[in-house]
């Protein structure tokens, strides 16, 4: 079965400091991968999407870049945080083919900006 | 643009209670519409519905999507505290490209013992 898993669970950083979120799924091949973002009592904001190695689309111009080195990993970074980019980060994925479109999320990231 | 629009934004009722949840979309070639359930973390998905008309069941959990009105409802009969959560409703349309989801603002549904 597949698994996808996000780290770190939560986050504190400072205004102007870099981030790296992480994102792993197993169990499949050539996922579709997903960045959103969740402002609190909102719903979720496609930021990024990648289907497939080195194929990143941005949805909204931001303060954040994505990359995907390997198959199975997706990457969020930034190189100086706002405190705009404080909220809840999910990744999710999809299975390759286009027939089934349900996306599966990880357990997200709580990331503060103070 | 693709919009989905959920009603209503929050929810109090008591165990046992009947809930419906709205969810009213513009989309462009539409393809389906889901329905996600969110409770600490991550959502969880319930159902994918592409054909008008057809009601999607899972225990005491129903949707139903009507294609003409452009719209969906969740049903959740007999509830029980274990079903508050925020649901969330979205929408796949051919114009957003590959697999693409523009998701609603949720509806927030506490269930009281």
């Amino acid at each position: 079965s597949q698994t996808i898993h996000q780290w770190p669970a939560t986050l504190v950083q400072p205004v102007g400091s870099p981030l790296s979120l992480e994102c792993t799924v197993e169990g499949t091949s050539n996922p579709n991968l997903y960045w959103y973002r969740q402002a609190a009592g909102r719903g979720l904001q496609l930021l990024f999407y990648s289907v497939g190695i080195g194929q990143i689309s941005s949805e909204v111009p931001q303060n954040l870049s994505a990359s995907r080195p390997q198959d199975r990993q997706f990457i969020l970074s930034s190189k100086k945080l706002l405190l705009s980019d404080s909220g809840f980060y999910l990744c999710a994925w999809s299975p390759p083919d286009r027939v089934r479109l349900e996306q599966y999320f990880g357990p997200g990231t709580r990331l503060t900006v103070t | 643009e693709d919009k989905v629009v959920q009603s209503p934004l929050s929810l109090v009722v008591h165990e046992g209670d009947t809930v419906t949840l709205n969810c009213s979309y513009e989309v462009t070639n539409f393809r389906s519409l889901l329905w996600y359930k969110q409770e600490k973390k991550a959502p969880t998905f319930l159902f994918m519905l592409t054909s008008s008309g057809i009601e999607k069941k899972s225990g005491r959990l129903s949707s139903i999507l009507d294609k003409k009105e452009l719209f969906s409802i969740l049903n959740i009969t007999a509830t029980q505290t274990g079903d508050s959560a925020v649901y969330l409703c979205a929408v796949k349309g051919i114009s957003q490209g590959a697999q693409k989801l523009v998701f609603g603002q949720g509806t927030r549904l506490t269930i009281n013992p």
